[in-house]
């Protein structure tokens, strides 16, 4: 069953903007996660938060997470045409026989 | 230096034809993953194995088939390909279950069209 819930759907921006993706989920988690994927590409691990953390940074990456909500946002700073792809959030349940559950995602694209 | 490698990267075949797409992964995880990403870029669990356990086995029909001969291989074998086969299908690795610790690394890719 889909856990997560990225929002918006698709959204476009310039080069230099901020871009804010937000993912909403309905469970309890031990963790989420935010993945980037190019066009015709495999997923790459962007960064981790945990469900007793509030704020983590990577770069220009700061990723937010409100348990009481259950949501998270991610937010890319001075985006840059190279950002343009989808991003998904996943969550961890930390239970026995089970793995990450991504949301549709986000297609961010960022023209020069 | 590849860290996760699936091949092949494309397949195309025809319909009742059977099918093995392979994966390897070089860094020493114990997890392994095949998820399916269809049309609209929605990821789904189908299969897990752990040091070469299978830990989770969603509902696919019973055509596909893993296999993990050790734990840095993961295979998975479809027979009798339908046309709603259709889709990317990824390997993925973690250290820990659920890349509780440092994530998934992902393959690739194979992008299977069913004809």
């Amino acid at each position: 069953s889909q856990q997560g819930e990225e929002d918006p759907q698709a959204l476009s921006i310039q080069e230099g903007e901020n871009a804010t993706m937000n993912c909403s989920y309905k469970t309890s988690i031990n963790n989420l996660q935010w993945y980037r994927q190019n066009s015709g590409r495999g997923l790459v691990h962007l960064i981790l938060i945990r469900s007793n953390e509030r704020e983590k940074h990577s770069g220009r990456l700061r990723v937010t997470l409100d348990t009481s909500k259950k949501s998270s946002s991610l937010l890319i700073t001075a985006s840059r045409a190279a950002d343009t792809a989808s991003y998904f959030c996943a969550t961890g349940l930390n239970q026995a026989g089970t793995a990450l559950i991504f949301g549709k995602g986000t297609t961010l694209s960022v023209s020069s | 230096d590849t860290a996760v490698s699936q091949t092949p990267k494309y397949l195309v075949t025809q319909m009742g034809n059977d099918k093995s797409i392979k994966c390897e992964q070089n860094l020493g995880h114990d997890t392994m993953y095949w998820y399916k990403q269809d049309s609209k870029k929605f990821l789904k669990i189908m299969f897990s194995y752990n040091n070469k356990e299978l830990i989770i086995n969603e509902t696919v029909p019973n055509r596909f088939s893993p296999k993990s001969p050790d734990k840095a291989h993961l295979n998975l074998h479809i027979n009798s390909l339908e046309l709603g086969d259709s889709a990317v299908y990824f390997c993925a690795s973690s250290q820990a279950p659920e890349g509780r610790v440092n994530g998934y690394t992902f393959g690739s890719g194979t992008r299977l069209t069913v004809v």
